[in-house]
C-alpha cells in the first residue's frame, strides 16, 4: 500500500552539530509534506511543511528538502540542542477534499551533550 | 488553556470491558481526528469528523465507535477490549476550511490504554 517511511529509526548527534533526518514516500499524489516533532509523553507537534512544487523551505533552525524525483524528504536541524531530542515524523497530505494526514515511521533523535 | 484536551490520560482495564476516551478542542476547528500510536510509535489514523459528520473511517474494528456531539468534541468508545487495543490514542483537530494550513494537526497529549 501507499506509505511514508523513514530510513533511520534512531539518530544520535552531538550538541551543536547539524542533524539530518530522512524520509522516503511512495504516494505520488501527495502534494504536501510535513514534519512533526513528538516529545516524550506529548502529542506530535507541527514543525514545518513543504508543498510539492517546492524543493526547499526554511524555518527557524530547520530546513526541509524535497526531492520528488526519488520521492525523498529530509529535515535538517542546525546547531542541534538538547531540546531537539524527540521522535520526528514525516507525514503527507493532499490538497482538495477532506485532508487525511498519513504519518511515516518515526526517527528518534538523541542529542548528546 | 489546553487547546486539545483528552481524558483520561491513563486507562488500565481488563479484556472484554468497554471504555471511553473523551476529547475536546477549544481552537474553533471544524475537523477532529482519532489516531492510534502503537508501541513502535507508528501513528495510524482511525477516524475523522468534520462538523460532526464522519468523513474518514479507516479499517477499524466496529468495536470502536466514535461520536461527535458537536464540532468541539469527539469521543471514542471501545467495546469488548482486546489485548491488541493497548496503545496510546491521540485526538487531534485541524481547520479544514478558510485559513487552515494543509497537514497541520493539533494533537492532544494522548490517552494511554493498557488492556490486561
Amino acid at each position: 500500500g501507499e506509505s511514508v517511511g523513514l530510513h533511520l529509526p534512531t539518530l544520535s548527534v552531538q550538541e551543536g552539530d547539524n542533524s539530518i533526518i530522512n524520509c522516503a514516500y511512495s504516494n505520488s499524489a501527495s502534494d504536501y509534506f510535513i514534519w512533526y516533532k513528538q516529545e516524550s509523553g506529548k502529542g506530535p507537534q507541527f514543525i514545518i511543511d513543504i508543498r510539492s512544487n517546492m524543493d526547499k523551505r526554511q524555518g527557524q533552525r530547520v530546513t526541509v528538502l524535497l526531492n520528488k524525483t526519488v520521492k525523498h524528504l529530509s529535515l535538517q536541524i542546525a546547531a542541534t540542542q538538547p531540546g531537539d531530542s524527540a521522535v520526528y515524523f514525516c507525514a503527507e497530505s493532499r490538497s482538495g477534499g477532506y485532508q487525511k494526514v498519513t504519518f511515516g515511521i518515526g526517527t528518534k533523535l538523541q542529542v548528546i551533550p | 488553556d489546553t487547546a486539545v484536551s483528552q481524558t483520561p490520560k491513563y486507562l488500565v482495564t481488563q479484556m472484554g470491558n468497554d471504555k471511553s476516551i473523551k476529547c475536546e478542542q477549544n481552537l474553533g476547528h471544524d475537523t477532529m481526528y482519532w489516531y492510534k500510536q502503537d508501541s513502535k510509535k507508528f501513528l495510524k489514523i482511525m477516524f475523522s469528523y468534520n462538523n460532526k459528520e464522519l468523513i474518514i473511517n479507516e479499517t477499524v474494528p466496529n468495536r470502536f465507535s466514535p461520536k461527535s456531539p458537536d464540532k468541539a468534541h469527539l469521543n471514542l468508545h471501545i467495546n469488548s477490549l482486546e489485548l491488541g487495543d493497548s496503545a496510546v490514542y491521540f485526538c487531534a483537530s485541524s481547520q479544514e476550511r478558510a485559513g487552515g494550513r494543509i497537514g497541520e494537526l493539533f494533537f492532544g497529549e494522548g490517552s494511554r490504554l493498557t488492556v490486561l
